[in-house]
């Protein structure tokens, strides 16, 4: 069974641009979540999907959004880039969407330079 | 505010040793405490969960200590091996929020041959 996959590996950008980012999940699952991980803040939570409706929110600016597909694959989005930014993005599949009941399944991320 | 916090930041063991990372959270609405190991250019893959009213759980050499009345949880691998070594994340998180995952910092393993 593939993994979590997620692209593009790497990707650099510059200031002011937007980038989306994609990520498809083990097959069957129906949840997607997203994390945003750096040296400085470590993993933060930026959203959750299940059944193409966004079920939680993290703590960033309207700038990040994201959306599912009926397939259960993932975009997210970020406008504006600024260089702080640049991040690991990381997707997160699960077959629900309670963590006490579901493996949580991480894919190796999109590596975003902001220059 | 973090609520979940991670010590120590860096741990080197010697093969063969334990190693015992630690957590502490805040919010009492927590009841489910997982582990993550991450290894450089992977995502977190999960080690191992517990959930509060159970002070312990062993899987193989990973073991979860969980102390509910000082909101602290721990890691411990016994006989580590060079290949444990990787970054370590305990993570939190609360029924009514799905798969939102508070992490700790992090603590990078070397276990030394």
């Amino acid at each position: 069974k593939a993994g979590v996959t997620q692209t593009p590996r790497y990707l650099i950008k510059t200031r002011g641009q937007q980038v989306t980012l994609s990520c498809s999940p083990i097959s069957g699952h129906r949840s997607v979540s997203w994390y945003q991980q750096t040296p400085g803040q470590g993993l933060q939570f930026l959203f959750e999907y299940f059944s193409e409706t966004q079920r939680n929110k993290g703590n960033f600016p309207g700038r990040f959004s994201g959306r599912q597909f009926s397939n259960s694959r993932s975009e997210m989005n970020v406008s504006t880039l600024e260089l702080g930014d640049s991040a690991l993005y990381l997707c997160a599949s699960s077959l629900g969407v309670r963590a006490t009941n579901e493996k949580l399944f991480f894919g190796s991320g999109t590596q975003l330079s902001v220059l | 505010q973090q609520q979940v916090k991670q010590s120590p930041q860096s741990l080197i063991v010697q093969k063969g040793g334990i190693s015992i990372i630690n957590c502490a959270y805040e919010n009492t609405a927590f009841d489910y405490f997982p582990w993550y190991q991450q290894f450089p250019g992977k995502g977190p893959a999960l080690l191992i969960a517990i959930r509060p009213d159970v002070s312990e759980k062993k899987e193989g050499r990973f073991t979860i200590s969980f102390n509910k009345s000082a909101k602290q949880f721990s890691l411990h691998i016994m006989d580590s091996q060079p290949g444990d070594s990787a970054t370590y994340f305990c993570a939190a998180s609360m029924g009514n929020a799905g798969n939102m995952l508070t992490f700790g910092g992090g603590t990078r393993l070397m276990v030394k041959p």
